[in-house]
């Protein structure tokens, strides 16, 4: 079944890092970019990069540089998001997309609330 | 970046009766590799993740019923339901695949009248 699933909600402090997982399965892991878009309560959706499967090679929104990292394990078709300094306002629903082009395949979304 | 604007930002239409969702880009969005535009339309129900419609502006997605309808090129795009069904209320967002970085419309919710 290709499909793909993330990591469990998470709450944490201003300040704090968080990272979020994407496990590909029932597809070609490396054969696809995949994207991370955030939407905050209420809100739209906001991209924020993509990560290379295949190489490793990411590129992210310019509001986000210096904040994100975005890795992968080929080893077990997952990649991560890591989003530090957090405030308040990265209260959000994190999902991950797959891209051909356009995003056909999203995982079921991650929610980090941030609270002191 | 490219800005992507929908109208309205929300709509009321009854049981059967038409809607229309447009959006529009802050450039063109055709991708003269192709031919085509990149334009992407998106539904998204309540705790639920966005689900693609249709993609290249006018392509519908393996299993979405014919009533949803893309056209436009260039800079301006529509997203039709020709004949609206409960199932139907969702907020829909356009999204401007052409480059990074990747945007999307503010999103259009659709209510039953």
């Amino acid at each position: 079944q290709v499909q793909l699933v993330q990591s469990g909600a998470e709450v944490k402090k201003p300040g704090a890092s968080v990272k979020v997982s994407c496990k590909a399965s029932g597809y070609t892991f490396t054969g696809y970019y995949l994207h991370w878009v955030r939407q905050a309560p209420g809100q739209g959706l906001e991209w924020m990069g993509w990560i290379n499967p295949r190489n490793g090679d990411t590129n992210s929104a310019q509001r986000f540089q210096g904040r994100v990292t975005m890795t992968r394990d080929t080893s077990i078709s997952t990649v991560y998001m890591e989003l530090s300094g957090l405030t308040s306002d990265d209260t959000a629903l994190y999902y991950c997309a797959r891209d051909v082009y356009y995003f056909d395949l999203w995982g079921q979304g991650s929610l980090v609330t941030v609270s002191s | 970046d490219i800005v992507m604007t929908q109208s309205p930002d929300s709509l009321a239409v009854s049981l059967g009766e038409r809607a229309t969702i447009n959006c529009k880009s802050s450039q063109s969005v055709f991708y003269s590799p192709f031919n085509k535009n990149s334009l992407a339309w998106y539904q998204q129900k309540p705790g639920q993740p966005p689900k693609l419609l249709i993609y290249w502006a006018s392509a519908r997605q393996s299993g979405v019923p014919d009533r949803f309808t893309g056209s436009g090129s260039g800079t301006d795009f529509t997203l039709t339901i020709s004949s609206l069904q409960a199932e139907d209320v969702a907020v829909y967002y356009c999204h401007q695949h052409y480059t990074t970085p990747r945007t999307f419309g503010q999103g259009t919710r659709v209510e039953v009248k």
